[in-house]
């Protein structure tokens, strides 16, 4: 069945750093792709999406590009802020559907 | 516009014991889902209902779980009896339509249920 992986464990880096969280699916058909932000004490919210190959998706500073060719949905930003730890989840919906299929998630968490 | 609200937020309870959930999606909001979210894993799905119709519950436990959306807005889900491995958080959401395309879900601050 369709899955999405991401990378283990929890990231720590100082303000200001880069931050990149990997993660690659495995779909039968062409799925969209979403990143999830889930803020300490606040539910998950959608954070970005890609519906086609090549997409980029971007918001608050995070982009993520849909590659098909790798099956990766890598999440970037140039430089984070403490505001911006939290849980990120990868997910992906087949089409004709809009049943999330979410990855482990990994903990962000930013030093001042 | 307020969000999708749940209740109870909290709640603990011994194994073999019953509980019940409740969700209140977005007003308007044709399609209704519960997820299970256990510590250190990622939300999955256990049942998806289009107004008060059940579009997919392959993942729900069925032996021990039940959900009804019997009017098409608010929702509950129920565990009857209880094990140890139920311990997660359980998360509500909701979307405008769930078919044909993808609609954006909204999700409600969830319930975390420890059984003991």
């Amino acid at each position: 069945g369709d899955s999405v992986t991401q990378m283990e464990g929890p990231v720590t880096l100082s303000e200001e750093a880069f931050l990149t969280i990997n993660c690659t699916y495995t779909a039968t058909g062409y799925p969209s792709l979403f990143w999830y932000v889930q803020y300490p004490g606040e539910g998950l919210q959608l954070l970005l999406k890609a519906t086609k190959a090549d997409d980029k998706g971007s918001n608050k500073g995070f982009e993520a590009t849909y590659r098909k060719e790798t099956t990766s949905f890598h999440l970037e930003k140039g430089s984070v802020q403490v505001s911006d730890s939290a849980v990120y989840f990868c997910a992906l919906s087949e089409s004709g559907n809009n049943r999330l299929a979410f990855g482990k998630g990994n903990q962000v968490v930013v030093i001042p | 516009e307020a969000g999708v609200a749940q209740s109870p937020r909290y709640k603990i309870i011994e194994k073999r014991q019953s509980v019940a959930f409740w969700c209140n999606p977005i007003s308007g909001h044709a399609t209704l889902y519960w997820y299970q979210q256990i510590l250190g894993q990622g939300p999955k799905l256990l049942i998806q209902f289009q107004n008060n119709g059940v579009v997919d519950d392959s993942q729900l436990p069925k032996d021990r779980f039940s959900a009804e959306r019997l009017k098409g807005v608010d929702s509950t889900l129920k565990i009857q009896p209880a094990k140890l491995e139920d311990s997660a958080v359980y998360l509500c959401a909701s979307s405008i339509s769930g078919q044909v395309r993808f609609y954006e879900q909204y999700f409600g601050p969830g319930t975390r249920l420890t059984v003991t």
